[in-house]
């Protein structure tokens, strides 16, 4: 089958640097990408990594190790507006279709 | 623009009645979708719609029905729903299939 699982929740404080994991395993893959919801929202984009690194953008960074079938995205400079849920997100080449990780809900502390 | 809308935004309606959901684009993107989204969990793809025309179906019951007349609209039309089908039905569209989606604000939709 496919998956892309990621930790269920994570609470950090203001100010603080969290990291949000997501491993998959699917049938193919043309790239990893990353989305927040807020509650009662839509998700938004926030990245993607096709290729092995990092990929900075402002306070969110996002890393991909193709070998390992894992990436990561890196939230700096934590602010309240962050709380949200977080998805990762993978399209396959085998199937093309979109498949989205199981979700980390992030709750940021004052 | 970079908008995706939806409407209704609220929808109550009985197990018997019809209704449509509407989605529209005017991003010049070529796929749109449909995803299913439950409290807590992650967006379910439905349908996607690839240059206008079906290119997956995952296995959607038939009370759902997806239609796309043109390139910027997009809509499912839903008849004989069942209380489970009870959800926030979200669209969105990308510029080609497997490209950065761009999600409208949903529908929020209970089955009484």
């Amino acid at each position: 089958g496919q998956s892309l699982e990621q930790p269920s929740e994570v609470t950090a404080v203001e100010g603080a640097i969290v990291q949000i994991n997501c491993t998959y395993q699917t049938s193919g893959f043309y790239g990893l990408s990353w989305y927040q919801q807020h509650d009662g929202g839509a998700p938004t984009f926030l990245s993607y990594n096709a290729l092995d690194g990092l990929e900075e953008t402002g306070r969110f960074s996002s890393f991909l190790s193709r070998s390992d079938s894992y990436g990561y995205l890196l939230l700096q400079e934590l602010q309240m507006k962050d709380s949200a849920s977080y998805f990762c997100a993978v399209y396959t080449s085998g199937t093309y279709k979109y498949i989205f990780g199981t979700g980390t809900r992030l709750k940021v502390l004052a | 623009d970079t908008e995706v809308t939806q409407t209704p935004k609220h929808l109550v309606m009985g197990m018997t009645n019809k209704k449509s959901l509407k989605c529209e684009q005017h991003m010049g993107h070529r796929a749109m979708y449909w995803y299913k989204q439950k409290a807590k969990k992650p967006p379910e793809l439905m349908f996607v719609y690839s240059y206008e025309k079906l290119s997956i179906n995952e296995s959607v019951p038939s009370r759902f029905s997806p239609e796309c007349p043109n390139s910027s609209l997009l809509n499912l039309h839903l008849h004989a729903l069942q209380p489970e089908d009870s959800a926030l039905y979200l669209c969105a569209s990308s510029q080609a299939p497997g490209d950065e989606q761009y999600f409208g604000p949903g529908t929020r939709l209970t089955v009484t």
